[in-house]
């Protein structure tokens, strides 16, 4: 069956450095979408990415999906303590939009 | 907006017994609801994807017999866990998406943590 891996698993950085997560699907999506989950919390819908080589910009965050449609990245710039949390990658195919979604990467960043 | 409410959000039981978590989505019609099952520090597994008015349809290895999925209304599924077990204790999460949007991401609800004794 369709796999997305993401890697990662774990990451911890100083407050200021950058970080980046990577996601790679077994086969090609119609889309990708990202979410993060704060300790304690549920996840949260951050973007979603529908075109081959689409990048896409939220402040500090940067999504990339890529050409052949089955690998996607979030880069985080200057990380600050509020982006501590799991970022899921989560691949969309097949019938009723059901997403397919990565391990995650757990980030943390000590001040 | 696109708000997602669940119900428990905490449950004990006993092994043996039935229970029921609701999932509700308070300001959006959802066509399309979503079952995910997640350990601790792990990933989402989809368990099944409900549709208002029709028959669930399970991911490969879920026993529909022992999760049973009501999709009754645009507003609410229902998860039941029958005669749960201690491996069945999980952390379980809903989601929605908004039929009426043309867009597919899906709201979470805020789950339920499932502690089987």
């Amino acid at each position: 069956g369709q796999q997305v891996m993401q890697i990662p698993q774990y990451q911890h950085v100083q407050e200021g450095e950058d970080f980046t997560t990577y996601c790679n699907s077994s086969t090609t999506l119609s889309n990708i979408q990202w979410y993060k989950q704060r300790p304690g919390g549920h996840p949260v819908f951050l973007i979603q990415l529908v075109k081959s080589g689409e990048v896409k910009k939220q402040k500090r965050l940067t999504f990339q999906f890529g050409e052949a449609k089955k690998n996607s990245s979030l880069h985080i710039t200057a990380t600050q303590t509020t982006d501590v949390g799991t970022y899921f990658c989560a691949g969309g195919s097949g019938g009723y939009n059901k997403l397919i979604f990565g391990a995650g990467t757990r980030l943390a960043v000590h001040p | 907006g696109a708000v997602v409410s669940q119900h428990p959000s905490r449950v004990i039981c006993k092994s043996g017994t039935s229970v029921k978590i609701e999932c509700r989505s308070l300001d959006f019609q959802a066509t399309t609801m979503f079952w995910y099952r997640q350990f601790p520090k792990q990933s989402l597994m989809l368990m099944a994807t409900s549709n208002e008015g029709s028959k669930a349809t399970y991911e490969q290895g879920v026993e529909k017999d022992k999760f049973l999925i009501n999709h009754a209304s645009l507003t609410l599924s229902t998860l039941t866990v029958t005669s749960a077990h201690p491996e069945d204790s999980s952390f379980y999460i809903c989601s929605a998406r908004d039929g009426t949007s043309g867009r597919s991401e899906q709201f979470f609800g805020p789950g339920t943590r499932l502690t089987v004794l």
